[in-house]
């Protein structure tokens, strides 16, 4: 399978552990896209890469949200100090290069995601 | 900063209804795209539209960017059993991505 892939599929924490996930993208996609998203709402963005370059985090995202991709192909996102709200699936997605202006843009291919359950 | 509203969050309509879904920014988009989701699985990419006023057709789909690209719409045709799942837009900013809340498709048998 050549899709994007995600691990762990799920994961239960207890409040105040750190966690994280990690994201395989497709390989010769240089963007990355981490989302989450909660029942009944639409991915909400948390940041991007183009290679190992963070290009763009949203300001929803607490300082204990970080992401890395620091070769350029697999990333990882980490909670720290979890809390209750963080219960969430955790998208990936990464899209193909555009060629073109960092305003341009290609399909996003999603992963299955990550189930986070914070107890 | 950059909102996306869609309407309706849902929809029932018999097989064989037609549907449509409205995607409403509060700044101009770079560019628009449309995804599905069936339940239980990951968003699938249906489409992109780059152009003010542009119209594309997937078979019974038709997707349109509004001339001021700061809204859209995607309507189906005749609706079928397996056209269920949640539809959203996202809008692309500059180094911005922003989804819609989705609208949730229920079609009746």
């Amino acid at each position: 399978d050549t899709g994007v892939s995600q691990d762990p599929r799920h994961k239960i924490t207890k409040r105040g552990q750190n966690v994280t996930f990690r994201c395989d993208p497709i390989s010769e996609h240089n963007r990355l896209y981490w989302y989450r998203q909660t029942l009944g709402q639409g991915p909400e963005f948390l940041t991007y890469f183009q290679n190992e370059a963070q290009l763009e985090k949203s300001r929803l995202l607490s300082d204990r949200f970080s992401a890395e991709r620091p070769k350029g192909s697999f990333s990882t996102l980490e909670i720290q100090r979890t809390e209750q709200g963080d219960s969430a699936m955790y998208l990936c997605a990464s899209s193909s290069p555009t060629g073109l202006l960092l305003g341009s843009y290609n399909e996003q291919f999603f992963g299955p995601g990550t189930r986070l359950t914070v107890l | 900063g950059q909102q996306v509203m869609q309407i309706p969050q849902y929809q029932h309509v018999q097989e064989g209804e037609d549907f449509t879904t409205y995607c409403n920014s509060s700044t101009t988009l770079s560019n628009i795209q449309w995804y599905k989701q069936r339940p239980g699985g990951h968003p699938v990419f249906l489409i992109q539209l780059v152009k003010s006023g542009e119209v594309k057709k997937q078979k019974r789909l038709t997707f349109q960017f509004g001339e001021a690209k700061k809204n859209s719409s995607l309507h189906i045709t005749a609706t079928q059993t397996t056209d269920v799942g949640t539809y959203f837009c996202a809008g692309l900013g500059y180094q911005k991505v922003t989804f819609g809340i989705g609208t949730k498709l229920q079609v009746i048998p």
